[in-house]
């Protein structure tokens, strides 16, 4: 069985520009949740998706938005972005819908620069 | 003061020495727990899950939850050096709408 796909695998952007990380979850699994991974922070909560919509966001601003798409893969964008957004953006998704047990892709490095 | 602390290590140990990892967290609410191992540059592999308090076992692994104490350890008996990575717990609470709170996690070297 396939795990969680990402990509790209790296992305370089300047501040200010937009960047646009997609994932494909397990199949069968309905709900997408994506983490940041910032160095000296953690992983943080950035959004959950089930069924196409955004059920809970974390304590992001409103520039980080994303959508799932009806075959359930989502889309995490990040507008205006700023040398602090450099992280690994993490995607995890879960069978049957909602779960705490959730199970990650290998991630998309995004540098700003 | 974060919801969940985590000993950043590294923890260095011999081939076949047991490892104990720990968390400690402050929310009593907390009622779902998991431990993640990751590989440098690779994402969070879920490792064990558990809900609420006692313990797990699954092949080398073994969870364990003290909800009184507010303490969760991973015991891996046998280490190997494939077991050297980054070893995260994470919990949550029936509230949060499935948010995860992640540990800083806690670097494990195994050596041969």
């Amino acid at each position: 069985e396939a795990g969680v796909t990402q990509s790209p695998t790296h992305l370089i952007k300047t501040r200010g520009q937009q960047a646009t990380l997609r994932c494909s979850p397990i199949s069968g699994h309905t709900s997408v949740y994506w983490y940041q991974q910032a160095l000296g922070l953690g992983l943080q909560f950035l959004l959950w998706y089930d069924e196409g919509e955004e059920r809970n966001r974390g304590n992001f601003p409103p520039r980080f938005s994303g959508r799932q798409f009806p075959n359930y893969s989502s889309e995490l964008n990040v507008n205006a972005l700023e040398l602090e957004d450099s992280a690994l953006y993490l995607c995890a998704s879960s069978s049957a819908g909602p779960s705490y047990e959730q199970y990650f892709g290998p991630g998309t490095r995004l540098t700003v620069t | 003061q974060k919801e969940v602390e985590q000993d950043p290590g590294p923890l260095s140990v011999p081939e076949g020495a047991i490892v104990s990892l720990n968390c400690t967290y402050s929310n009593s609410a907390f009622q779902y727990f998991m431990w993640y191992r990751q590989y440098s540059r690779k994402g969070p592999e879920l490792l064990m899950y558990t809900y609420s308090s006692g313990n797990k076992e699954d092949g080398r692994f073994t969870a364990q939850v003290d909800k009184s104490s507010k303490y969760i350890s991973l015991f891996i008996r046998d280490s190997q050096p494939s077991d050297s990575a980054t070893y995260l717990c994470a919990m949550s609470n029936r509230d949060s709408s499935y948010k995860l709170i992640f540990g800083s996690g806690t670097r494990l070297l195994v050596r041969p």
